[in-house]
């Protein structure tokens, strides 16, 4: 069916490093990719989007590219700090954009 | 504006008991969706609305109902609660799939 695989499940890096996170869809029509994070005991919330017709994204540390011939997407996060500490999800629109279907989330853990 | 609430913040049933989940919004958006959030599972589409008096289902419909009488309002039905219902349910709310998702505070069920 069509669904959002996301990788990795966990991530650890130190503070200071960079952090990748990768999903990947399988409708072809999808068109909006958003990222979201979501801290302990709370709600998720925007952090990025890409529509189909951008290849990349940047707001201040954080990225998101897109390849549609792969059918896949990356949120890069630089010079990580450790208020990034929280879990990320990837979702993408599916179905003539009518649903929203997020991928399993990534722990992501900054070490001082 | 009080963007997007649901009622209860926390709730305790008994196998085969039903109840309903409040979400009300008032950002008159159109597009209005339910999640369940279970570890390891992410966020999972149960229904969603594109509004008033149209509703379709998610990844996960079976043992839930939904109606959209109002822009405001989309209540999600237990009919007869089971252990596998144990989740956090999240409502959102956004003008369309393929924008910004407003989520609620969340509602965490517990079904005994």
């Amino acid at each position: 069916g069509e669904n959002v695989e996301q990788h990795p499940s966990t991530l650890s890096v130190q503070e200071g490093d960079s952090a990748v996170i990768k999903c990947t869809y399988s409708d072809s029509a999808s068109n909006y990719f958003p990222w979201y994070k979501q801290e302990l005991g709370k709600r998720p919330q925007l952090i990025i989007d890409i529509r189909s017709n951008v290849g990349e994204k940047k707001d201040q540390r954080i990225a998101v590219t897109l390849n549609k011939t792969a059918k896949h997407f990356s949120l890069h996060i630089t010079e990580t700090q450790p208020e990034d500490s929280a879990v990320y999800f990837c979702a993408s629109t599916i179905q003539g954009a009518q649903k929203l279907v997020f991928g399993q989330g990534t722990r992501l853990t900054i070490n001082p | 504006n009080a963007g997007v609430t649901q009622t209860p913040k926390f709730q305790v049933l008994k196998t085969g008991q039903s109840m309903t989940l409040q979400c009300a919004q008032d950002m008159n958006h159109e597009y209005m969706s339910w999640y369940r959030q279970d570890p390891g599972m992410g966020l999972r589409l149960i229904h969603y609305s594109v509004g008033a008096g149209i509703t379709d289902q998610g990844e996960v419909p079976n043992g839930y109902n939904v109606s959209r009488s109002t822009t405001e309002d989309f209540p999600l039905r237990l009919l007869s609660a089971a252990p596998s219902q144990t989740s956090v349910y999240f409502c959102a709310s956004s003008f369309s799939a393929a924008y910004e998702q407003y989520f609620g505070p969340g509602t965490r069920l517990t079904v005994t």
